[in-house]
Parts: structure tokens; sequence; C-alpha cells
């Protein structure tokens, strides 16, 4: 069975620091991998979609990598800002069906 | 991006009454859907997979009898709550992806915020 795992579960940064944040999966027969962020209370927005043949994707100040060998993937967010403060997801497809992580709560200082 | 349109976002019911939430795909057809459920602090956990057509598959866990799903045609599907009691407050949200392979993105709708009084 697939067991997501995203660490740190908190992390609480001042405004403008670049940080990482880290998912592992424990089995790498995976069709895609994808980084939601979620706000209090509110449903998902999808930030990156990795498919299991990409190494990694960008957009805008995020940037998602993919080691499908080693069951690991990082989101990159540079020059954070307070409104990046949110609880980020990662979860690996496989068939459409997602599993996710625990998530990282990210605050980000003024 | 796909829309997956999500109803109610909230509820409050009385324990002992049902609440029906509905998914909707309004711009493409999706085979299965995916109802999850998210406790306070907690990740989102599937429920079970909606298939059009036939039976929903239901995670180990989670009563069939109790949550049950229907997904009449291609662009919806419901989860009805029957019976609720305060402990199946939580955030239930679905997911769908257009049909045509297995590897595309996950689309989700809003989130539907179950309070049961």
């Amino acid at each position: 069975k697939q067991e997501v795992t995203q660490i740190p579960a908190a992390l609480s940064v001042p405004e403008g620091e670049n940080l990482v944040l880290n998912c592992s999966f424990t089995d790498s027969a995976i069709y895609n991998l994808q980084w939601f962020r979620q706000d209090p209370g509110k449903g998902l927005t999808s930030l990156l979609l990795i498919q299991s043949s990409q190494r990694e994707q960008t957009s805008g100040r995020l940037n998602a990598s993919l080691d499908k060998s080693s069951g690991r993937s990082t989101l990159y967010i540079a020059a954070s800002q307070p409104g990046d403060s949110a609880t980020y997801l990662c979860a690996v497809g496989a068939g459409n069906m997602l599993t996710f992580g625990g998530g990282t709560r990210l605050m980000v200082k003024p | 991006g796909a829309v997956v349109s999500q109803h109610p976002s909230w509820v409050i019911c009385k324990s002992g009454t049902s609440v029906k939430i509905e998914c909707r795909s309004l711009d493409f057809q999706a085979t299965t859907m995916f109802w999850y459920r998210q406790f306070p602090k907690q990740s989102l956990m599937l429920m079970a997979t909606s298939n059009e057509g036939s039976k929903a598959t239901y995670e180990q866990g989670v009563e069939k009898d109790k949550f049950l799903i229907n997904h009449a045609s291609l662009t919806l599907s419901t989860l009805t709550v029957t019976s609720a009691h305060p402990e199946d407050s939580s955030f239930y949200i679905c997911s769908a992806s257009p049909r045509v392979r297995k590897n595309t993105e996950a689309f989700f709708g809003q989130g539907t915020r179950l309070t049961v009084v």
C-alpha cells in the first residue's frame, strides 16, 4: 500500500526566504505526482503536476522535482511571500486515484 | 483547466438526518470520481471510488450503507451521508479526471464542510 510522507509538518519562515518542502513515497509505481495548496477551510488548488516520465515542473516561483526511483519529490518556493502561507500537500497518482501526504503547514511572516 | 463543482460548500444538519453532496464535472466527462474526507489537522483520505453506471468501491473502514454514492451520469456523482452523527462532521471533497487517460491531472471540487449537531 502506498504511503506518502511530508517533511516538515510545519514550517515558519521570514518573508523573502527560499524554501524546500519534501515529499517521499514508498511505491515508485506511480503515474504522476501533484502538489496542492490548501488554505484553511478551503478546497485544494493544484499547483504543479509532474508525470512519472518527467523530472521537474516549474510555475512562477514554484519548482517541483521528482525522483521516482528514490521515491522523492521536492517543492521549491522562491522568494516566499506572506500570501504563500497555507498547507501544501503532495499526492501521488495511480490510475487517477491519489494518495496524499500529511501536508506541510507553511507560515511566511512579514 | 477542467472544472469540478461541488455543492453545497457547507452544511449544518441535525444528528440522525441525511445530507446529500453533489460533485459535477462541468466541462468534461468522468467515468470515475473520487470522494475524500479530511478531519481537522489531518490529510485527505480516500473514502470511495465512484464509477459511472456501477457500484462504488469503498476503502477499508468506510461504511457503504452510511455513505451512499450514486454516479448516475458521466458528469455527476453524489455522496449521501445517511443518519449523520457528530463524528461524521468533516470536510468532504471530490475529484475527477477527464476519462481519456490514466495519467491526467486530478481536479478537485471546492469541498463541503459538514457539521452535524
